[in-house]
């Protein structure tokens, strides 16, 4: 069975200060990994996507994240937040392949910026 | 182009009564996935439909059904709600071929009193 574990609730930063969330995954077979990012009363937006492709993913808003198998670690970074990127941001795993997959959430982090 | 949407937006139950939440999904996908999302935790896998049929399930009980029309667009049912089932219900929509890149809607938020 596949699972993932968010390290920590919830993260504090300072505006223009490095974002680190982390995410740990479980899965016997290949892996594909996300990262979502869900703001108040919202549904989830996609912020990046790991399909075994390159190790060290690009996505949306200056976030990246970097896939590490001997780690089992696929942790979410961003240079410099801002005070946008406070939202839930959550991990997500699940095997590769074409055929029906289903999404396995992790427990989410609240990311708060203060100016 | 639209993107995945979802109906009602809100909607307050008592227990014991059953409802129906509706998505359509995004324009040229074909796939729906319907998740629950109790507050403070993330999202779980309810079911998945293609073609009209049920394709993969999740953890939940036979009070939770679904329906995937021609168009493609989906319900969710729920029957003999409890208060246990307030949450906040996502559905998701994927193209073909391609089931693990879904996009998800703003979702519906039910009370169950």
């Amino acid at each position: 069975a596949q699972s993932v574990t968010q390290l920590g609730s919830h993260v504090s930063v300072s505006e223009g200060a490095l974002v680190l969330l982390r995410c740990n995954y479980s899965s016997s077979v290949p892996p594909y990994l996300f990262w979502y990012v869900q703001y108040p009363n919202q549904g989830l937006q996609l912020l990046l996507k790991y399909t075994s492709a390159a190790t060290l993913v690009k996505g949306i808003n200056g976030f990246e994240a970097e896939f590490k198998k001997s780690e089992t670690s696929f942790h979410l970074t961003k240079p410099s937040a801002h005070m946008s990127d406070a939202a839930e941001y959550f991990c997500a795993v699940s095997d590769q392949g074409t055929g029906f997959q289903k999404l396995v959430f992790g427990t989410g982090t609240r990311l708060l910026v203060s100016p | 182009d639209a993107g995945v949407t979802q109906s009602p937006t809100h909607l307050i139950k008592t227990r014991g009564q059953q409802v129906t939440l509706r998505c359509s999904p995004k324009s040229g996908h074909d796939t729906v996935s319907w998740y629950q999302q109790a507050l403070g935790q993330g999202p779980q896998f309810i079911f998945q439909y293609y073609e009209e049929e049920e394709r993969q399930r999740g953890n939940f009980p036979d009070r939770f059904s679904g329906h995937q029309f021609p168009n493609y667009s989906s319900e969710l049912n729920v029957n003999a709600l409890l208060l246990g089932d307030s949450a906040l219900y996502l559905c998701a929509s994927s193209s073909p071929g391609r089931h693990n890149e879904q996009f998800f809607g703003p979702g519906t938020r039910l009370t169950v009193l």
